[in-house]
């Protein structure tokens, strides 16, 4: 089945280091979003990438990093300039071109220990 | 600036009584825009789109919204509320120039379910 795949499900992370979130798409959607979600705010986009070896800042790109070296793959890295890291993180995958109907994984809940 | 609102952060309705939620955006040219709903702990699913055309919009799980251009409104409802409708609802709306796809979403609304 063609879905989104988010690993690990939990995390947790001390001070001062730095943590990488997979995401993995097979639906073949050239679009890749990264959202953080905190409770009462909604989601809030870090990074979003429309193509391979290309990718934008979101609204709250400040202490995080991704890259995109293959279509199916997105992974983001929350580094310890970020002050506040603990939250849900959500990837999501579209068509490129497409309306914004997004799909997404099921999350990867961050901790700071 | 873009933004969607969700008035309504939590409302509770007995089981088998009708709902609605309310979503209000901000948004320069014909939006496109989308309800999810996510069960704690996962992710979104969308429940229904509007791009153009009728502004009445079926879902699943029995959902329905309607695009009100003149309110800058998309209320979800849906007749009948089941236990199972116990979940976080989302409105969103995608914007950017170029279509990147990002979206915006407002804040929530929790669904609580009497039996």
């Amino acid at each position: 089945d063609g879905g989104i795949t988010q690993s690990p499900k939990y995390l947790f992370r001390k001070e001062g280091q730095n943590v990488t979130l997979s995401c993995e798409q097979n639906l073949n959607h050239d679009a890749m979003y990264w959202y953080r979600q905190d409770p009462g705010q909604g989601l809030r986009l870090i990074y979003y990438s429309q193509i391979v070896n290309d990718f934008q800042k979101g609204d709250i790109a400040e202490g995080y990093s991704v890259s995109r070296e293959k279509k199916e793959s997105f992974p983001l890295t929350v580094t310890s300039a970020q002050k506040n890291p603990t939250a849900f993180y959500l990837c999501a995958s579209s068509i490129t071109g497409g309306r914004g109907e997004a799909f997404f994984g099921q999350g990867t809940r961050l901790t700071v220990v | 600036a873009q933004s969607v609102t969700q008035p309504d952060i939590h409302i509770t309705v007995s089981e088998g009584a009708s709902l609605e939620l309310r979503c209000n955006y901000s948004y320069g040219a014909t939006p496109y825009l989308f309800w999810y709903v996510q069960s704690p702990g996962q992710g979104l699913q969308l429940l229904l789109k509007y791009f153009s055309g009728d502004t009445l919009v079926q879902g699943i799980k029995g959902f329905e919204a309607e695009f009100k251009r003149s309110q800058s409104s998309f209320n979800l409802r849906k007749p009948s509320v089941h236990w199972s409708d116990a979940a976080e609802y989302f409105c969103a709306v995608a914007h950017g120039s170029g279509n990147t796809g990002k979206l915006i979403f407002g804040q929530g609304t929790t669904l609580q379910v009497k039996p």
